[in-house]
């Protein structure tokens, strides 16, 4: 089935680490999203990009970082400078930009220990 | 640049009740809407979008919206609810001439037995 697949599921990081989320796709799509979402808050956006080799920060990109070397990958790594990285991640792809329906992976949880 | 106000953060109701969950924008140009849906520790799948055309939109699981211009609004209805209702909704807005989808903060809809 296509869709999108996020891991890991539960990821547990030490202060002062780096911690890297993938994000795979087999729908084809061009656009690619990573999001924030604290408990019952709402999705922040943190970086997304709109083809290969190419990306643009989001509202809250600060301690994160992203590539794009493969149209189906948009890893983000989640670096020592985010003060607080604690939260639910969600990646998600669209068609293209003036694509009309966003696709979500099932979401990774990040907890710092 | 878009913005969405959910009127509500928490809807309590209870099961076979009618529910309303309330959302409005903000644009300068012309917009698609969405509501999109997410069930505990999952990502968001859509729920019903409006592109053009009947204003009167039907999505999954019996909801439906309604778009209204003059209020630019996008309010959700469900005649009739279930526990599985429960879950938060997201309304979100974007820009028909291709950008970044904006989302609310989100409706926790509760249905009690």
């Amino acid at each position: 089935d296509g869709g999108i697949t996020q891991s890991p599921k539960y990821l547990f990081r030490k202060e002062g680490q780096n911690v890297t989320l993938s994000c795979e796709q087999n729908l084809n799509h061009d656009a690619m999203y990573w999001y924030r979402q604290d408990p019952g808050q709402g999705l922040r956006l943190i970086y997304y990009s709109q083809i290969v080799n190419d990306f643009q920060k989001g509202d809250i990109a600060e301690g994160y970082s992203v590539s794009r070397e493969k149209k189906e990958s948009f890893p983000l790594t989640v670096t020592s400078a985010q003060k607080n990285p604690t939260a639910f991640y969600l990646c998600a792809s669209e068609q293209g930009m003036a694509g009309n329906t966003i696709y979500f992976g099932e979401g990774s949880w990040l907890t710092v220990v | 640049a878009q913005s969405v106000t959910q009127l509500d953060s928490q809807v309590p109701v209870f099961e076979e009740a009618p529910v309303e969950l309330r959302c409005n924008y903000s644009s300068s140009v012309s917009v698609y809407l969405f509501w999109y849906v997410q069930y505990p520790n999952q990502g968001l799948q859509l729920l019903l979008k409006y592109l053009s055309g009947s204003t009167l939109v039907k999505g999954i699981n019996g909801f439906e919206a309604e778009f209204n211009k003059s209020q630019t609004s996008f309010h959700l209805r469900k005649p009739s609810v279930h526990i599985s209702d429960t879950a938060e909704y997201f309304c979100a807005v974007k820009a028909t001439n291709a950008g970044k989808s904006t989302f609310g903060d989100g409706t926790t809809l509760t249905v009690k037995p």
